[in-house]
């Protein structure tokens, strides 16, 4: 079974610009879930997807940050415009489903600002 | 929100050594993850726990679901160079379906 998949997975940009990472999950996950991950922390819940609707961005800098799960399988985060304070790895994540607490992770992206 | 506070924050021991961290919460918990992360990858499922009481093995990994559901604890037995990673604990709170939420991390060091 693949697991979850990102792209890419290292970024590098300046501060005010934009940027898009991907994620594909564990076919046949409906749970999706995108991580931020500062160095020596744990990863911090950005946002939660079942199928394509919102569970909790309760977490989500929603005035730079916006993600999307259109078809309900792939997703895309994307930050606009970055800060330096965004660097940071992003971990996408899945789930068989909302009730399912055992979540797989993808190897993440590594975003640094400048 | 919900705090997990794991500890210690690091550890470094020799080739062999057995290991135990440890993983408190501020609030109940019904279910408890223990996730390993190595470099430069996303963090790997170790164990899962769901019942108070509950001692879960894995290979040469132990881990416990405290009986106030407000802690858990992991063991490793005879460790071993390629342990060396940084483990989470991580749970979901009381409330069905509520956000996951992860420790801090015990970074382990283990000397051939």
């Amino acid at each position: 079974e693949a697991g979850v998949a990102q792209s890419p997975r290292y970024k590098i940009i300046e501060k005010r610009q934009s940027v898009a990472f991907w994620c594909n999950p564990i076919s046949g996950h409906a749970t999706l879930y995108w991580y931020q991950q500062i160095l020596g922390q744990g990863p911090k819940l950005l946002i939660q997807f079942q199928n394509n609707g919102v569970v909790d961005d309760s977490q989500l800098p929603k005035d730079r940050f916006s993600a999307e799960r259109l078809k309900g399988v792939d997703s895309t985060l994307k930050i606009q415009p970055a800060k330096l304070e965004d660097s940071a790895v992003y971990l996408c994540a899945s789930s068989l489903d909302h009730g399912t607490t055992e979540a797989f992770f993808g190897q993440g992206t590594r975003l640094t600002v400048v | 929100g919900q705090q997990l506070n794991q500890s210690p924050q690091s550890m470094f021991i020799q080739e062999g050594e057995d290991v135990s961290m440890n993983c408190t919460s501020s609030s109940i918990f019904n279910t408890w993850l223990w996730y390993k992360q190595e470099p430069g990858e996303g963090p790997v499922l170790l164990i899962a726990l769901y019942k108070a009481g509950e001692l879960t093995s894995n290979g040469r990994l132990t881990a416990q679901f405290g009986i106030t559901r407000k802690d858990s604890f992991l063991n490793i037995s005879a460790s071993i160079p390629s342990d060396v990673g940084i483990y989470f604990c991580a749970g979901p709170g009381e409330t069905w379906g509520s956000r996951l939420t992860f420790g801090e991390g015990t970074q382990l060091t283990v000397n051939p």
